[in-house]
This record gives structure tokens, C-alpha cells and sequence, in this order.
């Protein structure tokens, strides 16, 4: 069974901010993705990141795979409101032709005005 | 276009009691996938449909079953409801099986009492 483990499992900061989330596995992912969920919502996919060492840059945002492919991290520079919510990340993977997603709990952000 | 469409949005089950919930996925999208979220497990994968062929299956036991209809839709079923099996039941599809960009629905929330 892959685990992914993400920290910190909470985190509340001040608008303006900057901030790094984490996700760590010991296993090998074929690629990650990062998810933002608002109360009362599903996730949203922000970004798939494919290949070791990847970094991906949305907006404010950014995303950076592993070189082992085993971990990721997601850096918010200057946190706004709007940012407040849970952070997801996915590790994919294949197994005889089919393949999964494996979820970590999440890193709950809040970011106060 | 519209999104992932689950229904009912909140439920309220007693123990011994069976559930179904519905998911309508996007348009165009073949695969659905189910999801149980709480807040101790995070999100752990139920199974996912495609063509009306379940592809892929989560540890999860015989009481959560789920099926796909020719234009898409899924039901899951849970029979039997246990008081942990209160949860958000999130419902994604995307183009075709296997794993790339997600699209979730809202979620049915379900609380056994």
C-alpha cells in the first residue's frame, strides 16, 4: 500500500506570507498531483507534475516533484484569503494496466486578513 | 458546461439501514470514480466504472458496491450502514479510465446515526 504522508497537517499564517507544504512517500509515483478543496466542495486539480525534478509554477504557486519521483512540495508566496483551504496531494501509479490514485489527508491552510 | 452532479447532497441514515447515491458525470466523460473522505482516513478510493465495467476496486468491504449506466451515470450502493461509515462521498469522472485530470463532484455528505 503507497502512503503519503503530508505536512504540516495544519497550518494558519498571516496574508502575505509565504508558505511550503509538503508530501513524502517512500514509494515511486508515475506522476503527483495537487488538489485545493473548499468547504463544502470537491477538489480541484491544480497540477500534474510528470517527471523527477519538475517544477510547475501557477500563479503563486509552485509545485515541485522530486527527483526520485517520491515526493513533492507546493510554495505559496505572498498567501492571500483566498488561498484558505485544503491542499491534496495525489501519487498515481500502474499496476497491470490499471491505475490509482492514492490520496494524502491533506494540509488544512487558513490564512487570516 | 456543466460539472460532476451528485445527488442527494446531504443524507441521514440510521445503522442497518442501505443507501444509494447518484453521480452524473461531465458530459462526454466515460469514468467515474467513487471516494470516501473523513476526516481520520482522508480520501480513499471505493472503485471506478468505465463502460459499465468496474476497473479498479478499493479495500473497501462487499457492503459498498457500485454500478455504471450506458449513458455514464453511477450509483453507488451501501448496505448494512455501520456508524463509520458516515462520511463525504465524493464522485470524480474524467475522459477515460485510468488516471489523468479528475473532475469531482460536490459530494454527497451521509451521516448514520
Amino acid at each position: 500500500t503507497q502512503l503519503l504522508e503530508q505536512s504540516p497537517q495544519f497550518l494558519s499564517i498571516q496574508e502575505g506570507e509565504n508558505l511550503t507544504v509538503y508530501c513524502n512517500s517512500s514509494s515511486v509515483f508515475s506522476s503527483l498531483q495537487w488538489y485545493r478543496q473548499e468547504p463544502g466542495e470537491g477538489p480541484v486539480l491544480l497540477v500534474t507534475v510528470v517527471t523527477g525534478g519538475e517544477v510547475k509554477k501557477l500563479k503563486r504557486l509552485t509545485f515541485q516533484f522530486g527527483d526520485a519521483r517520491k515526493d513533492s512540495s507546493l510554495h505559496i508566496t505572498a498567501a492571500q484569503p483566498g488561498d484558505t483551504g485544503l491542499y491534496l496531494c495525489a501519487g498515481a501509479t500502474s499496476r497491470a494496466g490499471s491505475y490509482q490514485l492514492t490520496f494524502g489527508k491533506g494540509t488544512k491552510l487558513s490564512v487570516i486578513p | 458546461k456543466a460539472g460532476v452532479t451528485q445527488t442527494p447532497r446531504y443524507l441521514i441514515k440510521t445503522r442497518g439501514q442501505q443507501v444509494t447515491l447518484s453521480c452524473s458525470p461531465i458530459s462526454g466523460h466515460r469514468s467515474v470514480s467513487w471516494y470516501q473522505q473523513t476526516p481520520g482516513q482522508g480520501l480513499q478510493f471505493l472503485f471506478e466504472y468505465f463502460s459499465e465495467t468496474q476497473r479498479n476496486k478499493g479495500n473497501f468491504p462487499g457492503r459498498f458496491s457500485g454500478r455504471q449506466f450506458s449513458n455514464s451515470r453511477s450509483e453507488m450502493n451501501v448496505s448494512t450502514l455501520e456508524l463509520g461509515d458516515s462520511a463525504l462521498y465524493l464522485c470524480a469522472s474524467s475522459r477515460r479510465e485510468g488516471v489523468e485530470k479528475l473532475f469531482f463532484g460536490s459530494g454527497t455528505q451521509l451521516s448514520v446515526l
